[in-house]
C-alpha cells in the first residue's frame, strides 16, 4: 500500500545545531506534504508545508526540501532550541476528496543542552 | 476560541463497555476529522465530516465505532463493546475546505481498555 514513512526513529542534536529530519514517501499523486511536531500529551502542530510543484520553502528557522525524483521530502531546522525537542512527523495529502493526512511513523528529536 | 478541544482527556474502561468521546471544533471550521494514534506511530484516519455531513470512514472504523456532528458544530466519536485494541490516543482536527487549509488538531483523549 501508499506509505509514508521515515529514515531515522530517534535524533540527537547539541543545542544552536541545525537538525536534519528525513522522510520517504511512496504516492507521487500526493499534491501537499507537511511537517508536524507533537510534543508529549499534545496533538501534532502544524510546522510547514509544500506542494508537489515545489522543491523548497521557508519558514522561521525552518526549510522543507521536496525531491520528487527520489520521492524524499526533508525538514531542516536551524539553530536549535530545547523546545524543538518533540517527535516529528511528514504527512501527505491529495486535492481531491477528504483531504486526509496520511502520515508516517515519526522521528524524535531530542536537543542536548 | 482557542483551538480544537477535546473531552474527556484521559478515559479508562473496562472492556466491553462504551465510551464516547467529544469534540468541539475551531468554530469557523466546516471539516472535522478524527484519527487513531497508538504508541509509536503517526495518526491513522478514521473519519470526516464536512458540516454536518459524514462523507468518509476508513477500514479502520468497524461496526463498533460510529462518529456524529449534529448540526455541523462539535463531533462525538462512540465505541461500542470496547476491546484492548481500542485502547489509543484518539486524536480531533478542523479545517476550512481547502488544500492549503491548515488542520489544526485536539490534544486528543487517550483511551485505556483493562
Amino acid at each position: 500500500g501508499e506509505n509514508v514513512g521515515l529514515h531515522l526513529p530517534t535524533l540527537s542534536v547539541q543545542e544552536g545545531d541545525n537538525s536534519i529530519i528525513n522522510c520517504a514517501y511512496s504516492n507521487s499523486a500526493s499534491d501537499y506534504f507537511i511537517w508536524y511536531k507533537q510534543e508529549s500529551g499534545k496533538g501534532p502542530q502544524f510546522i510547514i508545508d509544500i506542494r508537489s510543484n515545489m522543491d523548497k520553502r521557508q519558514g522561521q528557522r525552518v526549510t522543507v526540501l521536496l525531491n520528487k525524483t527520489v520521492k524524499h521530502l526533508s525538514l531542516q531546522i536551524a539553530a536549535t532550541q530545547p523546545g524543538d525537542s518533540a517527535v516529528y512527523f511528514c504527512a501527505e495529502k491529495k486535492i481531491q476528496g477528504a483531504q486526509k493526512l496520511v502520515f508516517g511513523q515519526g522521528t524524535r528529536l531530542t536537543i542536548n543542552p | 476560541d482557542t483551538g480544537v478541544s477535546q473531552d474527556p482527556r484521559h478515559k479508562i474502561t473496562k472492556r466491553g463497555q462504551n465510551v464516547t468521546f467529544r469534540c468541539d471544533p475551531i468554530s469557523e471550521h466546516n471539516r472535522l476529522y478524527w484519527y487513531r494514534q497508538t504508541l509509536g506511530q503517526g495518526p491513522e484516519f478514521l473519519t470526516y465530516f464536512q458540516n454536518e455531513a459524514q462523507l468518509e470512514k476508513s477500514r479502520l472504523l468497524s461496526d463498533r465505532f460510529s462518529a456524529e456532528r449534529p448540526k455541523g458544530s462539535f463531533s462525538t466519536l462512540e465505541i461500542q463493546r470496547t476491546e484492548q485494541g481500542d485502547s489509543a490516543m484518539y486524536l480531533c482536527a478542523s479545517s476550512f475546505m481547502g488544500i492549503q487549509s491548515e488542520a489544526f488538531f485536539g490534544q486528543g483523549t487517550r483511551l485505556t481498555v483493562v
